[in-house]
């Protein structure tokens, strides 16, 4: 079936590094992605999203960039923080209103 | 509010007994969803509204399974006669519009323990 699959089940890092998770999504038709943070015992926390017709978005120490050729995914964290220890989603919605389909998740883990 | 706002934030319920969760979006939004997350697992979405109807019902796992909205605003997502395996967390979120590239907030989910 159609899914949006994760690379690393597991990442761990050390504080100060910058971070790469990786996603591969199936369906070509998906035309906007997105994706989540979330921390042990809450919901996911919106991060940074990038429509179809771009290849790269930045937000704040984080930066999301889309490989539409080879339907890929990545999310970087620049100088990883503790607090960015958390397990990260990536979604992928084909505008059948608005619903997002996820992947398994990453968990990030961040060394002192 | 604020928020997607969901309740209860816990549930232990016996098995075969009936659950109602809620959920209220924030304020404006005309898309409602429902997802269900497994311990460890990715988030499996099980409906969707605009406004007070639902096109999309295809990920609900069963008929005991069952949601309404009501006044645009508030949904429920009814459990009947719950089994062990319905154990999860039950995720609402909401968007403005309800089309793809309008960002979906969460709420922060009900964890349903079935016993």
């Amino acid at each position: 079936g159609e899914s949006v699959g994760l690379h690393l089940p597991t990442l761990s890092v050390q504080e100060g590094d910058n971070s790469i998770i990786n996603c591969a999504y199936s369906n070509s038709a998906s035309d906007y992605f997105i994706w989540y943070k979330q921390e042990s015992g809450k919901g996911p926390q919106f991060i940074i999203d990038i429509r179809s017709n771009m290849d790269k978005r930045q937000g704040q120490r984080v930066t999301v960039l889309l490989n539409k050729t080879v339907k890929h995914l990545s999310l970087q964290i620049a100088a990883t923080q503790p607090g960015d220890s958390a397990v990260y989603f990536c979604a992928e919605s084909r505008n059948q209103g608005g619903k997002l389909i996820f992947g398994q998740g990453t968990e990030l883990s961040v060394k002192p | 509010g604020a928020g997607v706002s969901q309740s209860p934030s816990n549930k232990v319920t016996e098995k075969g007994k009936d659950v109602e969760l809620r959920c209220d979006p924030i304020s404006g939004h005309t898309a409602l969803y429902w997802y269900r997350q497994s311990l460890g697992q990715g988030l499996e979405f099980l409906i969707y509204f605009q406004g007070n109807s639902a096109p999309d019902k295809s990920g609900l796992p069963s008929d005991r399974f069952s949601a309404e909205r009501t006044g645009g605003s508030v949904s429920t997502l009814t459990i009947q006669r719950t089994q062990q395996e319905d154990s999860a967390v039950y995720l609402c979120a909401s968007s403005n519009r309800g089309f793809s590239g309008n960002t979906i907030y969460f709420g922060e989910g009900s964890w349903l323990t079935v016993v």
